[in-house]
């Protein structure tokens, strides 16, 4: 079975500065990897994915990721961080289930706080 | 821009009642997921559907039921509501031909039950 783990449960980071938020996960092959965000109040939107190919992804809102195999990692960074980015981040794996359909495991998230 | 619709996104019942938190998407897509999500804690999946007229529970036990009879309709009802089910109910969907697992999530209903 699949595992996520993001250790840090908040973080906080100044207006401007860069952001990298990190997410582990376990699966015997390469699963399929997702970022969610979700804003206060609001449903979960999706940020970037992964599922083969170039192992830096280009999401909305300025966010990349980069799959690494041999950390079993997938980070989420962004350069420059807005006051707008304040949110809950979700890291999710993706991998085959009972009945041919994808199983997904979320991580507990990531809350980030934007600070002037 | 949102395709999956819920309501109603805040509820404040009394206990015993019974509730329907409603669900629907116009993209078309097959599968359909109920996850319930509580502070500190990661979504967890309590009801999934493949399509019209399949329901399978998911990896967290609930005392909810859902119903499909529409593609884009899913429903999740509650008979006698009590406090332990306070939480926030957040529905997704997803196209069952790219099984990718990318889900589309509606803005949730948060239900407090007092």
């Amino acid at each position: 079975a699949q595992s996520v783990t993001q250790p840090d449960i908040h973080i906080t980071v100044s207006e401007g500065a860069s952001l990298e938020l990190r997410c582990n996960y376990s699966y015997g092959a390469t699963p399929y990897l997702f970022w969610y965000v979700q804003s206060p109040g609001q449903g979960l939107q999706l940020l970037l994915k992964y599922f083969s190919g170039d192992t830096l992804v280009q999401g909305i809102k300025g966010f990349e990721a980069e799959f690494k195999r041999s950390q079993s990692s997938f980070n989420l960074r962004k350069p420059s961080v807005h006051w707008s980015d304040a949110a809950e981040y979700f890291c999710a794996v993706g991998a085959p289930g009972s009945g041919g359909y994808q199983k997904v495991t979320f991580g507990t998230g990531t809350k980030l706080q934007v600070i002037p | 821009e949102a395709d999956i619709y819920q309501t109603p996104r805040y509820l404040v019942i009394g206990t015993g009642k019974k509730i329907t938190l409603e669900c629907s998407q116009t993209m078309g897509h097959d599968k359909m997921y109920w996850y319930q999500q509580d502070p500190g804690m990661e979504l967890h999946l309590i009801h999934y559907s493949y399509g019209v007229n399949s329901t399978e529970k998911g990896d967290l036990s609930s005392e909810s039921t859902v119903s499909r009879i529409r593609t884009e309709h899913f429903p999740l009802t509650l008979e006698s509501a009590r406090p332990s089910h306070t939480s926030q109910y957040l529905c997704a969907s997803s196209e069952r031909r790219a099984n990718t697992g990318e889900l589309f999530f509606g803005e949730g209903s948060r239900l407090t039950v007092l």
